[in-house]
């Protein structure tokens, strides 16, 4: 099947900071999602975004379908942006459900 | 509904008993899918259903795992014999569509002793 592969594992800034997580993927892909788990377990939609480029406030997410990447921008942290970012993608040539990377852990300190 | 809802939140069960756990998706969506997410991992594809119709059972780990939508709406997913190595967060999706954008649940946490 797919394999997905985020880095970094682990990154911890300051609040106030840039940082930009990765995703790559190892075949053509219907679907693309970035998630944010937050502290208390939930899935929060963060972008659906097989293509192109796309914004919404201090975050971005662009991915990069023929180069198999894609990258989430989070500008200005905040501690609230604490929490696990997985990437999740849909195989190309059928639905099968999403193949979840195992995420970057994201920790802002005040 | 506003968005997927889940039921139980919590469910402690002991080794051996049967469990089944509900979700209630986003109204206007087709399709449903259930996830298996282990602690400090990405949640893992079990199943999914288009309708009532489920074109995909790969992701099941076992035939003790089963998932049901009658009527194309509430689905619940039954696990039969529960061992230890069940326990983990149970997920629910639906999306409008195969492919579309998908919308999680809280998650029900279950825990076998």
């Amino acid at each position: 099947g797919i394999q997905v592969e985020q880095s970094p594992p682990d990154l911890i800034l300051q609040e106030g900071a840039n940082s930009t997580l990765r995703c790559n993927f190892s075949d053509s892909v219907n679907n693309l999602q970035w998630f944010h788990q937050n502290p208390w377990g939930q899935l929060i939609n963060l972008f659906y975004i097989p293509s192109g480029t796309k914004q919404n406030g201090r975050l971005s997410a662009t991915t990069v379908a023929t180069e198999r990447y894609s990258l989430l921008y989070i500008s200005s942290s905040q501690t609230t942006d604490s929490g696990v970012y997985f990437c999740a993608v849909e195989a190309g040539g059928g639905a099968d459900g999403l193949t979840f990377g195992k995420g970057t852990h994201l920790i802002i300190q005040p | 509904g506003a968005g997927v809802s889940q039921s139980p939140r919590y469910k402690v069960t002991k080794r051996g008993q049967d469990v089944t756990l509900r979700c209630d998706p986003i109204s206007s969506h087709a399709t449903l899918y259930w996830y298996q997410q282990a602690l400090g991992q990405g949640p893992e594809f079990l199943t999914y259903f288009n309708y009532e119709a489920q074109p995909d059972k790969s992701g099941l780990p076992s035939d003790r795992f089963s998932a049901e939508r009658p009527e194309g709406s509430i689905s619940t997913l039954t696990i039969q014999r529960t061992e230890q190595r069940d326990s983990a967060m149970y997920r629910c999706a639906s999306s409008f569509g195969p492919s579309y954008e998908q919308y999680f649940g809280p998650g029900t946490r279950l825990t076998v002793t």
